[in-house]
């Protein structure tokens, strides 16, 4: 356990549906991360927070997402209208930046277990 | 931009047997690359980094990486292979905070 969770860990939709992840970081980390991982790949950055602050987005990031983290602490990351594409294991990382200077970016990331969507 | 490629798909060795899984990076500036190691239904677990110094990196569970500059590589090894070593293991480097991950290289330890 990384101390860091994600809720739920699996969920099944149908395509159209709307979705809502959760993601609780390791207490006190700055950054959250969010990572998508298909099957034979690895993860693949979507989006990060400083803070309450998101700081940017992939172009994998299509209008029908959008995620928040409105207190600097959890993140949530909606998806709208899903569709079979959506299908993947979304990941929620944590990173602390304290002990390390300005533009230094050497910090390993935490990894929660992941959400595993099916859009039928 | 920054990248992670790992040649190898897969890896089977014998349990007790040295295991090495490859990774070469191509980067502007200075690397900092790490792998990372997934269990099914788990999430990632940090191994290893390296960020500067030493090219010889020992890691969590008895890994170890050497970091090769001449030749871009950064390969993970462990000299005894346990069969719980069996994970899909994942080498990336750190590019402006975002990691940027290999595909993957499925490890395989028979007893």
């Amino acid at each position: 356990d990384t101390g860091v969770s994600q809720d739920p860990r699996h969920k099944i939709t149908k395509r159209g549906q709307n979705v809502t992840f959760r993601c609780d970081p390791i207490s006190e980390h700055n950054r959250l991360y969010w990572y998508r991982q298909t099957l034979g790949q690895g993860p693949e950055f979507l989006t990060y927070f400083q803070n309450e602050a998101q700081l940017e987005k992939s172009r994998l990031l299509s209008d029908r997402f959008s995620a928040e983290r409105p207190k600097g602490s959890f993140s949530t990351l909606e998806i709208q209208r899903t569709e079979q594409g959506d299908s993947a294991m979304y990941l929620c990382a944590s990173e602390s930046l304290w002990g390390r200077g300005a533009g230094d970016s050497y910090n390993e990331q935490f990894f929660g277990p992941g959400t595993r969507l099916t859009v039928l | 931009a920054q990248s992670v490629a790992q040649p190898e798909d897969q890896v089977n060795v014998a349990e007790g047997n040295p295991l090495t899984v490859k990774c070469t990076y191509s980067v502007s500036g200075n690397p900092y690359l790490f792998w990372y190691v997934q269990y099914p239904n788990r999430g990632l677990q940090f191994l290893l980094k390296y960020i500067t110094g030493d090219n010889l990196v020992k890691g969590s569970y008895g890994f170890e990486a050497e970091f090769n500059k001449s030749q871009t590589s950064f390969h993970l090894k462990k000299p005894s292979a346990l069969v719980s070593d069996s994970a899909l293991y994942f080498c990336a480097v750190s590019n402006d905070y975002k990691l940027s991950f290999g595909a993957g290289t499925t490890v395989t330890v028979r007893a």
